[in-house]
């Protein structure tokens, strides 16, 4: 198994649409979680770090599930500038600096 | 302005030659890494630095080398050793030693081995 996984996709969906991404670890101990967009050919820009509790920036809302040792980002009214790669990191090892990403799940939103 | 600079964006490098992308920043940043990705696949952990003189191995360290002898500074070699060469390079550093922080990126260096 896979330290991060995430489905590749493409995810294509019309503008305005709400699109959810997963993304599972395989160490129960990880404790940090983050998301990142990337453009095609750019280096990865954070989007949002995931708390505890859930966060939301705007459109964008971040949750992790312990339990089934998941994290997930989900964007409502889909615009076409949101089309990219989004890509997730844990830092599998809790406290040792090493943090893995996932492969990356790519979104294209339709006019 | 505060970052973290790669050069040089592109290399060209013939197959048998050891290279060495440069990766400094200016953040103040303790911890350092050292991401390879190839194309339609996502950031592969090669080696990172949670402090000076010091480094671990990522997930694919084979065929690599790197160093961290100031704390600005975080170089890798991609060593004739390396079979597969050609890809995009990314360094990045974290304030945080102990990966709770987000990473900070350069822009990249595309290397290409003929």
């Amino acid at each position: 198994r896979k330290e991060v996984e995430q489905d590749p996709g493409p995810f294509n969906v019309p503008e305005g649409a709400t699109v959810a991404f997963n993304c599972t670890y395989s160490n129960s101990a990880s404790q940090s979680f983050f998301w990142y967009r990337q453009d095609c050919r750019k280096e990865p820009k954070l989007l949002m770090s995931v708390y505890s509790s859930g966060n939301e920036d705007g459109r964008f809302t971040a949750q992790l599930n312990r339990a089934s040792q998941y994290i997930s980002l989900l964007i409502r009214d889909s615009k076409l500038s949101d089309s990219a790669t989004y890509l997730c990191v844990v830092n599998i090892e809790s406290n040792t600096g090493k943090l893995i990403f996932g492969q990356g799940t790519t979104l294209q939103v339709k006019p | 302005d505060g970052g973290i600079t790669q050069s040089p964006k592109y290399l060209f490098r013939k197959e048998g030659q050891n290279v060495t992308l440069s990766c400094e920043q200016n953040l103040n940043h303790d911890a350092m890494y050292w991401y390879r990705q190839d194309p339609g696949q996502g950031l592969r952990l090669i080696y990172y630095s949670q402090i000076v003189n010091d480094f671990q191995k990522g997930d694919i360290a084979e065929g690599y080398s790197v160093s961290r002898e100031k704390k600005e500074s975080f170089p890798l070699t991609v060593t004739s050793a390396q079979k597969n060469p050609t890809a995009f390079y990314l360094c990045a550093s974290s304030i945080d030693r102990g990966g709770r922080s987000p990473l900070h990126f350069g822009n990249g260096t595309r290397l290409t081995v003929t």
